[in-house]
């Protein structure tokens, strides 16, 4: 069974700092979604990541594939409490083909 | 275009009941998967529905069940409710589907079931 392991499960920082996130796996992943959900919401897509060492960047958030498609990571920089929300990484199987999440990162920007 | 639309939000039920929920997709969108979220758990897939037909299934007891319509909307129904059942069910809809997905998913705000 292939599993999405994400660390660290909470996070709680000041606004401005900055924060990673990881996500891994010992298998790999044909391609990487990263969501956020706010309470009360359904998960939305942040960002997809296909080839491996790919980064991409969305305003302050950098997301990276890991080089063998195994990892990734979410770095934010300078945090606003807008960023607090349930960040979920979820890799598409190489082998099936089927979406697999990850446990979610909680992530609390404090004022 | 109008999002994924789940009815109903919220909804109370005691043990032993059953329960169906609603699934609206994004117009266009013929593939429809469920999760069943909880604190513990994190997401967990339940199934995947594309052009009326299942074609992924997570690993749940047969109580679960769904189904998807000609018009792409889809439901799914939970019988002999047990206390960990409670939880928010999210349906998410992609334009593609089956296997291999690499399309976005599309998530809907939710039904949350408290079964007491």
């Amino acid at each position: 069974t292939q599993l999405l392991e994400q660390s660290p499960q909470f996070l709680s920082i000041q606004e401005g700092e900055n924060l990673t996130v990881y996500c891994n796996s010992s298998s790999v992943f044909s391609s990487l979604q990263w969501y956020r959900q706010e309470p009360g919401e359904g998960p939305v897509l942040l960002v997809t990541v296909v080839t491996g060492g790919e980064v991409k960047k969305l305003k302050r958030l950098t997301f990276q594939f890991g080089d063998a498609r195994k990892d990734s990571s979410l770095h934010i920089t300078a945090a606003q409490t807008g960023d607090t929300g349930l960040y979920l990484c979820a890799g598409i199987s190489g082998n099936t083909g089927k979406l697999i999440f990850g446990q979610g990162t909680t992530l609390q920007v404090k004022p | 275009k109008a999002g994924v639309t789940q009815t109903p939000r919220y909804l109370i039920k005691t043990r032993g009941q059953q329960v169906t929920l609603s699934c609206s997709p994004i117009s266009g969108h013929r593939s429809v998967s469920w999760y069943q979220q909880t604190p513990g758990q994190g997401l967990q897939f339940l199934f995947e529905y594309f052009s009326e037909t299942q074609r992924n299934k997570g690993n749940f007891p047969g109580r679960f069940s769904g189904r998807q319509f000609s018009n792409s909307r889809s439901e799914m129904n939970v019988s002999t409710l047990e206390l960990g059942d409670s939880a928010l069910y999210l349906c998410a809809s992609s334009y593609y589907g089956g296997s291999p997905n690499t399309g976005e998913l599309f998530f809907g705000e939710g039904s949350r079931l408290t079964v007491l």
